[in-house]
């Protein structure tokens, strides 16, 4: 139980381009989801933390108009990088919780490279 | 998040030995650990998980053990094996402001 699907795993595109990027929690409500961030042999870097039917709450730093997250339904929140730049391009992983003190069950990320 | 953009400290073991990884966090309201295992490519996956009103738990071949006094957690791992080979994470959470805090990750390599 407990598995959260990302999708697409691996995008390629050019400068300027938009990407929208889905996470679900298939056999779970996810009423929290969380997007990240990873730079190779680095930790991860928390993005945003997304309610279900709320806005966003991003980490200092990020910039909410260039990623846009949504989360309309309980199980599937999305992220969209705007106007996409080479230093955009990483490893962006979700994860998903139904709790305030439950693991947080992640998806297998997105690789991203703009070109 | 804590240790945000720093190279990760490496722990290399021979296949057959048992492994010890350690996390130290910083906020004393914290009262619920988990560790996550990460293979290259791919999402953080749950290993085990500890509450505060526990010092040690077990699981398959790894036991967490807590320490509250120091804010020290511990990951160990019995006759560790190449497929254990990977970045380990702690997170710390506590219902006082209801985020899970990762520590600073751990590459561990196993050695045939």
């Amino acid at each position: 139980g407990a598995v959260v699907s990302q999708h697409p795993s691996w995008v390629i595109c050019k400068s300027g381009t938009s990407v929208k990027i889905e996470c679900r929690s298939l056999d779970f409500q996810a009423t929290t989801m969380f997007w990240y961030r990873q730079f190779p042999k680095q930790s991860l870097m928390l993005m945003a933390t997304s309610n279900e039917g709320s806005k966003a709450t991003y980490e200092q730093g990020v910039e909410k108009d260039k990623f846009l997250i949504n989360h309309a339904s309980l199980t599937l929140s999305t992220l969209t990088v705007t106007s996409a730049h080479p230093e955009d391009s990483s490893f962006y992983i979700c994860s998903a919780s139904n709790g305030l003190n439950q693991p947080q069950h992640f998806g297998d990320g997105t690789r991203l490279s703009i070109l | 998040g804590e240790n945000v953009g720093l190279h990760l400290p490496t722990l290399s073991v021979q296949e057959g030995d048992n492994s010890i990884i350690n996390c130290a966090y910083s906020n004393s309201a914290s009262d619920y650990f988990i560790w996550y295992k990460q293979e290259s490519g791919k999402g953080p996956q749950f290993i085990i998980d500890i509450r505060s009103n526990m010092d040690k738990r077990q699981g398959q071949r790894v036991t967490v053990l807590l320490n509250k006094t120091v804010k020290h957690l511990s990951l160990q791992i019995a006759a560790t094996q190449p497929g254990d080979s990977a970045v380990y994470f702690c997170f710390a959470g506590g219902t006082s402001y209801g985020k899970l805090t990762f520590g600073q990750g751990t590459i561990l390599t196993v050695h045939p």
